[in-house]
């Protein structure tokens, strides 16, 4: 069963601006993670977030967590073409096992 | 480090037909997973190993999917026999955790693209 769930589903925008994309989810969680998938390849880990921090960065990359909403969100400042991809919320159903919402497909126009 | 490996990376198969996919995952890593994406669709938990045991096959369809990991190291998935709704990318992602596997990011392979006819 799918936990994460993010929003919006499609998102274009121009180079340079800035990207938003959301996640929520149904249970406690003690991390969320958000990972990028290229077209035709696999799955890249990019942050991981956990449930006692509020936000995190990491070079253009700026997530934050709002466990009382269960919620997330991803920023990706002053996007690059190179950004376009499917990008997917992840959260523990337990300990080990994570299980992926259906993502979104972020396009960056030059 | 090198990254996990999976081969092939296309395969074109005929309905009732078997095929199997290889999974090479990071060194040392404990934890290793399969999972199944559709096109569209987020990645689906197929089957999670902890060294060469099994953890979690609750969403693996036993009467025609079947997976091993000896020795702890590589992996294998098959299907015997594939079915339309089997088309799909299969990925194998590897984690250095166990219990608390997910803690830690998850490393994914380039993934396996197979399509039934």
């Amino acid at each position: 069963s799918q936990q994460g769930e993010e929003d919006p589903q499609a998102l274009s925008i121009q180079e340079g601006e800035n990207a938003t994309m959301n996640c929520s989810y149904k249970t406690s969680i003690n991390n969320l993670q958000w990972y990028r998938q290229n077209s035709g390849r696999g799955l890249v880990h990019l942050i991981l977030i956990r449930s006692n921090e509020r936000e995190k960065h990491s070079g253009r990359l700026r997530v934050t967590l709002d466990t009382s909403k269960k919620s997330s969100s991803l920023l990706i400042t002053a996007s690059r073409a190179a950004d376009t991809a499917s990008y997917f919320c992840a959260t523990p159903i337990q300990l080990s096992k994570l299980t992926f919402g259906k993502g979104i497909t972020l396009s960056v126009r030059p | 480090e090198a990254g996990v490996a999976q081969s092939p990376r296309y395969k074109i198969i005929e309905k009732r037909q078997s095929v199997a996919f290889w999974c090479n995952p990071i060194s040392g890593h404990a934890t290793l997973y399969w999972y199944q994406q559709i096109l569209g669709q987020g990645p689906k938990l197929l089957i999670q190993f902890q060294n060469n045991g099994v953890v979690d096959d609750s969403q693996l369809p036993k009467d025609r999917f079947s997976a091993e990991r000896l020795k702890g190291v590589d992996s294998t998935l098959k299907i015997q026999p594939a079915k339309l709704e089997d088309s799909a990318v299969y990925l194998c992602a590897s984690s250095p955790g166990g219990q608390g596997a997910s803690f830690y990011g998850y490393t994914f392979g380039s993934g396996t693209r197979l399509t039934v006819v």
